[in-house]
């Protein structure tokens, strides 16, 4: 199966400054379609899981733009260009490209 | 707007089935894929499976032998079914839905935990 790994696993930031999340998969996400299914999902205590970011970089309806995704094949980033108080939370990547679909360990940000 | 509302029983003893319903508000599963979500304690996502609205699945080789998901296209709903639980399968339960190429819409969650 294919595995993502974030890094770090916990990111103490202070509000105002930017924060980035970096995920890693053990094997290219590169779909046979020539498309990359990797998505990032933010979520906020006593809450489902919330889509922010899907196929690396395409921001889904109403994420803030402070949220933008990068990268290719393998390495992917997620980063807040100005952390918020509302940001708190655990950010995990999840991949589609291939079956069984996964998902990061997760990454839990807190303000300083 | 789209949501999902899910129920289930949250307390199960060891070799019990789990059984979870999703049902789909203001919208329809046509096109899209229902998707069944778990969350460990430890917080760590595994996703499941999902059915089609023609009823094709694709399940977690982890959970395969043991792992039903169902559609009901008439009443706009989606199940689960996990047979012989074991302590190891209590999580929170998300149903979603997968609008390719993302998963948008997602359940409130059901808590299930497995004890004698």
């Amino acid at each position: 199966d294919l595995v993502l790994t974030q890094t770090p696993l916990s990111s103490p930031v202070t509000l105002g400054q930017p924060a980035s999340i970096s995920c890693t998969s053990s094997q290219s996400l590169v779909h046979s379609d020539g498309n990359t299914y990797l998505s990032w999902l933010q979520q906020r205590p006593g809450q489902p899981p919330r889509l922010l970011i899907y196929k690396i970089s395409s921001r889904f309806s109403g994420v803030p733009d402070r949220f933008s995704g990068s990268g290719a094949g393998t390495d992917f980033t997620l980063t807040i260009s100005r952390v918020d108080p509302e940001d708190v939370g655990v950010y995990y990547c999840m991949q589609a490209t291939q079956f069984p679909y996964s998902f990061g360990q997760g990454t839990r940000l807190e303000i300083k | 707007q789209v949501q999902l509302q899910q129920w289930g029983a949250g307390l199960l003893k060891p070799s019990e089935t789990l059984s979870l319903t999703c049902a789909v508000y203001g919208g329809s599963l046509s096109g899209d894929y229902g998707t069944w979500i778990r969350q460990f304690p430890g917080k760590g996502l595994e996703w499941i499976g999902e059915i089609s609205h023609s009823g094709i699945t694709k399940y977690n080789p982890s959970l395969k032998s043991r792992v039903t998901i169902s559609v009901d296209m008439s009443r706009n709903q989606f199940s689960l079914r996990l047979s012989s639980v074991t302590a190891a399968d209590t999580a929170v339960y998300y149903c979603a839905r997968y609008d390719f190429p993302y998963m948008d819409v997602w359940g409130k969650g059901t808590t299930v935990t497995v004890s004698s």
